[in-house]
């Protein structure tokens, strides 16, 4: 079954240093999404994709945080610099389009900033 | 903007009994509705959703949900549960493009 890949899982980095994240969509979906996870609520979207085009960005904190998906297939996420209050859980999703179309997750990236 | 609620942080149940987790929404449009689970360190897992048609939608591992267009709800459900059904529930709607996810309720099924 084709699964949603993310790396690294597990990431510690210190203070105002850069990190990014990869991840590679089911094969075939045109939409994809980052979530970040903080420990104990829901998944907050920070953007959307729909091919290489970015379709909601609104929640990206966009002074520090990038992303991108320039060929329309994989992604990566941004942090430069990284804030203590960045760590979370990193989460990426994709869907055959955006609509009615369930999402499909990837195992998540764990960022500690120390 | 649309907003989800899950009223209710925790919900503890026999294993065997009904069980029941609670959503509430808030929307312009026509929602599409939808539940997800989280296992312990995994990610997200797609339960079910509501798009149009029949009220009463079922899912994965036994469970359904149902949609109320008046009371604005979308309750997950299930006749007898598991305590491997333990884990953390999420709520979420879609309203054009913009998707929001509920805080979450955990389940917690004794045996």
């Amino acid at each position: 079954e084709a699964e949603v890949a993310q790396s690294p899982r597990y990431k510690i980095t210190e203070k105002s240093q850069a990190v990014a994240f990869w991840c590679d969509p089911i094969s075939g979906h045109a939409t994809l999404y980052w979530y970040r996870q903080i420990l104990g609520q829901g998944p907050e979207l920070l953007v959307q994709f729909q091919d290489e085009s970015v379709v909601d960005d609104s929640q990206l904190p966009k002074d520090r945080f990038s992303a991108e998906r320039l060929k329309g297939v994989d992604s990566t996420l941004k942090i430069q610099p990284a804030e203590l209050g960045d760590s979370a859980m990193y989460l990426c999703a994709s869907s055959l389009y955006v609509g009615s179309y369930e999402q499909y997750f990837g195992p998540g990236t764990r960022l500690t900033v120390t | 903007a649309q907003s989800v609620a899950q009223p209710e942080d925790q919900v503890n149940v026999a294993e065997g009994n009904p069980l029941t987790v609670k959503c509430t929404y808030s929307v312009s449009g026509n929602p599409y509705l939808f539940w997800y689970v989280q296992y312990p360190n995994r990610g997200l897992q797609f339960l079910l959703k509501y798009i149009t048609g029949d009220n009463l939608v079922k899912g994965s591992y036994g469970f359904e949900a149902e949609f109320n267009k008046s009371q604005t709800s979308f309750h997950l459900k299930k006749p007898s549960a598991l305590v491997s059904d333990s884990a953390l529930y999420f709520c979420a709607v879609q309203d054009g493009q913009n998707f929001v996810f509920g805080p979450g309720t955990r389940l917690s099924v004794l045996p």
